[in-house]
């Protein structure tokens, strides 16, 4: 099963936006709406901010929103607040028998 | 509120078994099921496997498949983990994780640090 795909790194300032991609194949991330994003403060447990590609959890900012086209799912952070500064993970449903992919997680940096 | 609470961290030598508890409160227990997810220093999130609080039925990846083994105790409200002949590769932090039907992970544990060492 391939692993998803993210850059290493993205940075923008406060008040910003920025998107972080996450690339996979027709086997997961092009076959379903079920891509999911997690923020991962340092030594914390990821916390799930977007399920089904651009839902919301109860409780979590209207600034964070998500986005599908075929196989690249994207993550958008609108009015970049110190507070974002984290990893940021996606996961994708494959409906193989290894279930869920993650990506590398990309470092968010606020300048 | 929902919450996972897991054991502590574990110090093992190589060829031994560890066992990781998830106990959950908040919410009722058989309706999710609970999924195994680790994490390697500077590596990805890596899922493990998973179990239906209901039926006990499991799934494992093949990646650690006849080394993982994943059990319920409905009454106690726990799941638990054990992954046996323990090797350096599987010093990590393991993570449970509550399954929504939206198959996303949420919440998760605080995570378990299992460092193997001779």
């Amino acid at each position: 099963q391939s692993a998803l795909t993210q850059p290493a790194s993205v940075s923008g300032s406060l008040g910003q936006s920025i998107t972080i991609s996450c690339t996979g194949t027709s086997s997961d991330v092009g076959s379903y709406d079920l891509v999911s994003w997690y923020q991962q403060h340092p030594g914390k447990a990821p916390k799930l901010i977007i399920y089904e590609v651009n839902k919301r959890p109860s409780g979590v900012s209207n600034r964070f929103s998500g986005s599908k086209s075929d196989n690249t799912a994207s993550l958008t952070i609108s009015g970049l607040q110190a507070e974002d500064e984290a990893d940021y993970s996606c996961c994708s449903y494959t409906g193989s028998s290894t279930p869920y992919v993650f990506g590398p997680g990309t470092k968010v940096t606020v300048l | 509120q929902v919450q996972l609470v897991q054991s502590g961290a574990e110090v093992k030598k190589p060829g031994a078994s560890v066992k990781i508890a998830c106990k959950a409160s908040g919410y009722s227990f058989t309706y999710y099921a609970i999924h195994w997810v680790r994490q390697a220093p500077g590596q990805r999130l890596e899922w493990m496997g998973w179990i239906s609080a209901d039926n006990g039925n499991t799934k494992y990846s093949q990646k650690f498949q006849g080394r993982v083994t994943i059990t319920r105790d409905t009454p106690a409200r726990t799941a638990y983990m054990e992954l046996s002949s323990l090797r350096s590769e599987d010093t990590a932090v393991y993570y449970c994780a509550r399954v929504l039907y939206s198959l996303s992970f949420d919440p998760w544990g605080q995570g378990t640090l299992v460092t193997v060492s001779s």
